[in-house]
Parts: structure tokens; C-alpha cells; sequence
């Protein structure tokens, strides 16, 4: 157990609906990453918050978009959701202090399926 | 920008086989090379890493050398086991850069049969 808690686990929606996923870092981690896995793109960077603040941007959609709430649990927000934003994605947490050695703590994974 | 590349997979074993997985990268600074695991269901967990050219990073078994000069980080085992299943990931990152998210490779599946 990681200690990254990520919910829904699954989640089957429609083409063109609004989803919300849902990211708890471990306990004073202060960072979140947002990554998107698919079996064409591999494991792609989305989006990194330290401590509520936006600090690196990846491949995001303008579609999506995301934010780190005081107690720094994460939300990653998919709108107009298109058959291609089918994917896992994973929510990472690290920094529990100042230094980051590149250890990066993920969560299971949303499963996304749109149809 | 930073970029890894992977051998394609999947790659099967027999248990007792000895395995390497390539792995070479592309940067502009001196990055920090990981390789990650995702076993079955789960999320990624960091395996081994090393930070400077020559460093080898070692963890259950796995072994990989940091090769600045070949910019690689090719991950071996000596002998793997049905438990070694799984999909492994190459990473690196600019650890001297505030943006500190990890640049995965493609991943490469291991699959060993008893």
C-alpha cells in the first residue's frame, strides 16, 4: 500500500460527459502528479501541484483541468469527454520534505472507460 | 525535450533465465534515471535508481548502471522467478529543475513462465 488513495476505482461514462477523479497524497506529501496511462500514448504526464499551487504542466488537455485543495487532496477534472480519454489515470504523491530524490508514490489508478 | 526509449516487449523468460530490459534516454542536464515496476492491478513503485554517471542502482536482485556515456540505464537480473511478472518502466528527471515530474519510457513487459 502506497498510501495514495484514488477514487472511483472504475468509472464508465459517456462520450461527452464531465468527470471528476479524485487523488489523496500520503500524509504530508505535499506534491500530486497526474499522469495518463493508454496503451498507445504509454504513460503520459499530465499535471504536477505542490502545496495548492500549480508548478508543471505536461500533455493536459484543455479539456481537463485540475487543483489542489488546502488539505492537498487533488481533484483532475475531464470535460467533453471524447473515446480517446479512455485510459488509467494515476495520481502520485511526493516531497514528505523538502528534498526530492525522484521516489514518486502512485496510487492504483481510475479506470476512465468512455463509450 | 527529455525523452526515454525502451525496448519493445513483451519479453519471455523461463524462471532461472537472466533478463536485461534496454533503456537509453535523451537530456539536456544531467537527470536522474529510476526504473519503476507495475505489477498486476497495481501502481508504479520505484525499483532502483541512480543519480550520477556510474552510480549502479540495486534492489531484489535488479541491477543498472547509470552510462553517461552511452546514455543508458539498462536493468538485469541475474536469475528471475514467476514473481518477477510485470511491466517495467525507465524514468528519468532533472532533479535541479523545480519541475520535478518523471519522464517515463514506454514500459516493457516481463513475462517469466515456471
Amino acid at each position: 500500500d502506497s498510501g495514495v488513495t484514488q477514487t472511483p476505482k472504475h468509472l464508465i461514462t459517456a462520450t461527452g460527459q464531465r468527470v471528476t477523479l479524485r487523488c489523496s497524497p500520503r500524509s504530508g506529501d505535499l506534491s500530486v502528479y497526474w499522469y495518463q496511462q493508454s496503451l498507445d500514448q504509454g504513460l503520459q504526464f499530465l499535471i504536477q501541484y505542490y502545496n495548492g499551487e500549480e508548478r508543471a504542466k505536461g500533455n493536459i488537455l484543455e479539456r481537463f483541468s485540475a487543483q489542489q485543495f488546502p488539505d492537498l487532496h487533488s481533484e483532475l477534472n475531464l470535460s467533453s469527454l471524447e473515446l480517446g480519454d479512455s485510459a488509467l489515470y494515476f495520481c502520485a504523491s511526493s516531497a514528505k520534505t523538502g528534498d526530492f530524490t525522484g521516489e514518486l508514490f502512485f496510487g492504483e489508478g481510475s479506470r476512465l472507460t468512455v463509450l | 525535450g527529455d525523452s526515454v526509449t525502451q525496448m519493445e516487449g513483451p519479453v519471455t523468460l523461463s524462471e532461472e533465465a537472466f533478463l536485461t530490459i534496454n533503456c537509453t534516454y535523451t537530456a539536456t542536464g544531467y537527470p536522474s534515471l529510476f526504473w519503476y515496476v507495475q505489477y498486476p492491478g497495481e501502481g508504479l513503485q520505484l525499483l532502483l535508481k541512480a543519480t550520477k554517471a556510474d552510480d549502479k542502482g540495486s534492489n531484489k536482485g535488479f541491477e543498472a548502471t547509470y552510462r553517461k556515456e552511452t546514455t543508458s540505464f539498462h536493468l538485469e537480473k541475474g536469475s528471475v522467478q514467476v514473481s518477477d511478472s510485470a511491466v517495467y518502466f525507465c524514468a528519468l528527471s532533472d532533479l535541479d529543475t523545480g519541475r520535478r515530474a518523471l519522464t517515463f519510457g514506454s514500459g516493457t513487459r516481463l513475462q517469466v513462465q515456471p
